[in-house]
């Protein structure tokens, strides 16, 4: 089965610095899908970020971009010039046909943004 | 556009009983799926459906099912709750089952069973 990482359960940075949030993921799998999702307070699921895996280029969405290591099966975000707003938890999933397309998530990394 | 919508927000059950959970997908989305929430095992996917149509199940106890109806809602149903049945319990929907399409997720339900 399908296994995603995230070795961080809390990480903080400093408004306006960088923060890296590592995730590694175990498949055998060729095709298939890598999210970060962001989870504030208030609960509900948000997207920031997808790579899909036959890409080597790494995604990026403003402040938020990837480090999308296949071999390695790594996949880590990076979120530059932190806000405040950025604080929450954060999920790593992962997704591909042949699982149905259902996520697989890693058990979140919770991300304190320090004024 | 509305986003997707869960009835109740909150839910405070009794060991024992049975209850149900309602999720509205964004308009016109055809595929809903849900995933429980808990601290310790994390989010855990239950069951998608499209077209009225379970199209997979995760790895929970019959005592979980789910139903779609010909408007893409769709409900779960977990009977003979259990203390371990508390979680939020969170739908997503997209547009159609494939995994190039984003799911969008709702508020959740938060579920105590006491």
């Amino acid at each position: 089965a399908q296994t995603v990482t995230q070795s961080q359960p809390e990480m903080s940075v400093q408004e306006a610095e960088t923060v890296t949030l590592s995730c590694t993921y175990d498949t055998s799998e060729s095709d298939y899908y890598l999210f970060w999702y962001k989870q504030p307070p208030s609960r509900q699921m948000i997207l920031v970020i997808r790579q899909e895996a036959y890409k080597q280029q790494n995604a990026t969405e403003n402040r938020f971009s990837v480090n999308f290591q296949k071999a390695a099966k790594s996949f880590s975000l990076k979120i530059s010039d932190s806000q405040l707003g950025d604080a929450a938890m954060y999920f790593c999933a992962y997704r591909s046909p042949n699982t149905g397309n259902q996520f697989y998530f890693g058990t979140g990394t919770s991300l304190t943004v320090i004024p | 556009k509305a986003g997707v919508t869960q009835t109740p927000r909150y839910l405070i059950k009794t060991r024992g009983q049975q209850v149900t959970l309602s999720c509205s997908p964004i308009s016109g989305h055809r595929s809903v799926s849900w995933y429980q929430q808990t601290p310790g095992q994390g989010l855990q996917f239950l069951f998608e459906y499209f077209s009225e149509t379970q199209r997979n199940k995760g790895n929970f106890p019959g005592r979980f099912s789910g139903r779609q109806f010909s408007n893409s809602r769709s409900e779960m149903n977990v009977s003979t709750l259990e203390l371990g049945d508390s979680a939020l319990y969170l739908c997503a929907s997209s547009l159609t089952s494939g995994v190039a399409y984003e799911q969008y997720f709702g508020p959740g339900t938060r579920l105590t069973v006491t």
